[in-house]
């Protein structure tokens, strides 16, 4: 079984839609947990970043940690085609979004359609 | 722009060679890192350097090696290339490599083995 589990997708959704993204985990020293987001042709740049469980917001993003069921959300509100990529999520249990020791999911690829 | 610089883009080459990718960090970022990413493993770490030492080791082969300079840049050497070796190869910067820092990705080279 892999460290972390993430539906590849590709998921397709219009304009408008709340996008539900998801990673499963198996390890529970995991304590950061980071959501990255992937446009074609670029390097991963870090969207969000929450320690533990519980939910944090930014903008439309909120990521959600439950610690006790190994498993990880990010919710995109009122999606728009600029949110079109691949999301990946990682996590570390070392602090600081900055770890080296990040283990990533596969990442799901989103198409949001106008 | 993440501010991170690769070079090249795109690599072709034959099983058996070697090749040499280069990264300029952003500017001020002491610490670099390397990561591979395919479709079958994800994104996975490979090495990390902090003001020219080595820092931490990931899943890096021994056919792969890498340094960072003087003047902060770094390259990775990859050798007796395998069909297996293709992959989008990144490079990502930070600060100081510590806790609580953001990783910058740079827009990586894509290596086909042929």
């Amino acid at each position: 079984q892999k460290e972390v589990e993430q539906d590849p997708g590709p998921l397709s959704v219009p304009e408008g839609a709340i996008v539900s993204l998801n990673c499963t985990y198996s390890n529970s020293a995991f304590q950061y947990f980071m959501w990255y987001r992937q446009y074609s042709r670029k390097g991963p740049e870090l969207l969000m970043y929450t320690y533990s469980s519980g939910n944090k917001e930014d903008g439309r993003f909120t990521a959600q940690v439950d610690k006790s069921s190994k498993y990880i959300s990010l919710f995109i509100r009122d999606s728009q085609p600029s949110d079109s990529a691949t999301y990946l999520c990682a996590m570390s249990d070392g602090p600081g979004a900055g770890s080296y020791q990040l283990t990533f999911g596969k990442g799901t690829k989103l198409s949001v359609i106008p | 722009d993440s501010g991170v610089t690769q070079t090249p883009k795109h690599l072709i080459t034959a099983t058996g060679q070697r090749v040499t990718l280069r990264c300029s960090p952003r500017s001020g970022d002491l610490s670099v890192y390397w990561y591979q990413q395919s479709l079958d493993q994800g994104l996975q770490f490979l090495i990390q350097y902090y003001n020219g030492e080595e820092r931490a080791k990931g899943n890096i082969l021994e056919r792969f090696s890498a340094q960072q300079f003087p003047d902060l840049h770094s390259e990775l050497n990859l050798s007796s290339l395998e069909l297996g070796d293709s992959a989008l190869y990144f490079c990502a910067s930070s600060v100081t490599g510590g806790t609580n820092e953001k990783l910058f990705f740079g827009s990586g080279t894509q290596l086909s083995v042929l």
